[in-house]
């Protein structure tokens, strides 16, 4: 069956970095468009980034524009989100959800993993 | 970016009633539209997409329906693993998620 897991939260002070994983099995990784979608309380669901199966395309949310960077590895079935200068405002938790072939909405999401900014 | 408003905030409906949640977009989005449940702790999980559309494994008592800027979620016979927190998403121009609506039991 379809499983993402995503790993690498925690708590972080303002303006250090971070590294998530998300590990999927169960499908052809190297054919799925993977996004990163976050959610707080006082936000809701926000919509953070994609990448292209190939990894050769990348977009952000202007929230986490150059801040952010998305890399994944095929041969590992793994994703990853590299969040630099962090923002008290990144606290969320963060799921990667996998793109539908042929559409755009996401038919499988991972667990989450929280992040938490604060100083 | 396309604002997804969605309503009641919180509906209050009893097992076995039909339930009825609102999504309207800030212009249209076409029918490229989903819908998603989320239980305390878990992930989102798809219901519907394309506005209309089942996903796999989805029951036939939820069904979506509209296009452009207004859609409907219903839930025609609520049963009680159905009381939950329901988004709905456009993916016309990007992603955008409404705030949810809470479906409580009556």
């Amino acid at each position: 069956q379809v499983q993402l897991v995503e790993s690498g939260g925690g708590v972080v002070q303002p303006g250090w970095s971070l590294r998530l994983s998300c590990a999927a099995s169960g499908f052809t990784f190297s054919s799925s468009v993977i996004h990163w979608v976050r959610q707080t309380p006082g936000k809701g669901l926000e919509w953070v980034a994609v990448i292209s199966s190939d990894g050769s395309n990348k977009y952000y949310a202007d929230s986490v524009k150059g801040r952010f960077t998305l890399s994944r590895d095929n041969s590992k079935n793994t994703l990853y989100l590299q969040m630099n200068s962090l923002r008290p405002e990144d606290t969320a938790v963060y799921y990667c959800a996998r793109e539908m072939a042929a559409h755009q909405h996401f038919d499988y999401w991972g667990q989450g993993t929280l992040v938490t900014v604060s100083s | 970016e396309i604002v997804m408003t969605q309503s009641p905030a919180t509906l209050s409906v009893s097992p076995g009633e039909r339930a009825t949640l609102s999504c309207r977009a800030s212009q249209s989005v076409s029918s490229k539209l989903a819908w998603y449940q989320q239980k305390p702790g878990q992930a989102p999980r798809l219901l519907i997409y394309g506005a209309s559309t089942r996903a796999t494994g989805i029951p036939a008592r939820f069904s979506g329906s509209g296009s452009g800027t207004e859609f409907t979620l219903t839930i025609s016979s609520l049963q009680s693993e159905d009381f939950a927190v329901y988004y709905c998403q456009q993916y016309n121009d990007w992603y955008t998620f409404g705030q949810g609506t809470k479906l409580e039991i009556k």
